[in-house]
């Protein structure tokens, strides 16, 4: 079956560094992506990786080994607006979207 | 950036009334429009995707005739839930994409169902 894993929830303090773990396994891979919800929205877009490496964009960066199933998302410089969970989602070969449960962030000041 | 909208964000209704909720793409053709379903604290479960002018394809337990889902134009979806019971109460999300293969998923900023 196909399975996403990651972290139920993780706390970290404002102006620290966190790094959220995401393992898969899939039929077939097109890609990860990470996204943001805040409590009682939609999901809003982070990254996406589709070969091995690290992609930066700001204070967040996504890292990707295609090998291994793993993925983590770094967010740098906390600020207490991070505070929300972080979804990974990997599609598949028929182009279709696996989600993880989330990680529930919670920044302390 | 795409947006997506949907309506309405929330609605209350009584034990075996219908719902209908909207999603639209408003700068951009939607190809593809996806429905998902999220309980509280739970991860996104997709219900059905739907290509314009297509039948729908629902997701393994999802019935069909309780999810109506219509996408008649490259800038609307609507899934209507039939006979709504308590246990449909949940948040409602739709997402478009321009293409069936990848492309980022753009979501629409969800519906709260409360059923009484």
């Amino acid at each position: 079956g196909q399975n996403i894993d990651q972290p139920t929830e993780m706390t970290a303090t404002e102006g620290a560094i966190v790094q959220i773990n995401c393992t898969y396994q899939t039929s077939g891979f097109n890609g990860l992506f990470w996204y943001q919800q805040h409590a009682g929205e939609a999901p809003t877009f982070l990254s996406y990786n589709v070969l091995d490496g690290l992609e930066e964009k700001g204070r967040f960066s996504s890292f990707l080994s295609r090998s291994k199933g793993y993925s983590y998302l770094l967010l740098k410089e906390l600020q207490m607006k991070d505070s929300a969970s972080y979804l990974c989602a990997v599609m598949d070969s028929n182009y279709q979207l696996i989600w993880g449960a989330g990680t529930k962030l919670i920044i302390k000041p | 950036g795409a947006v997506v909208s949907q309506h309405p964000s929330r609605v209350i209704c009584k034990s075996g009334t219908s719902v209908k909720i909207e999603c639209r793409s408003l700068d951009f053709q939607a190809t593809t429009m996806f429905w998902y379903r999220q309980f509280p604290k739970k991860s996104l479960m997709l219900m059905a995707t739907s290509n314009e002018g297509s039948k729908a394809t629902y997701e393994q337990g999802v019935e069909k005739d309780k999810f109506l889902i219509n996408h008649a134009s490259l800038t609307l979806s609507t899934l209507t839930v039939t006979s709504a019971h308590p246990e449909d109460s949940s948040f409602y999300i739709c997402s478009a994409s321009e293409s069936s293969g990848y492309n980022e998923q753009f979501f629409g900023p969800g519906t709260r169902l409360t059923v009484l």
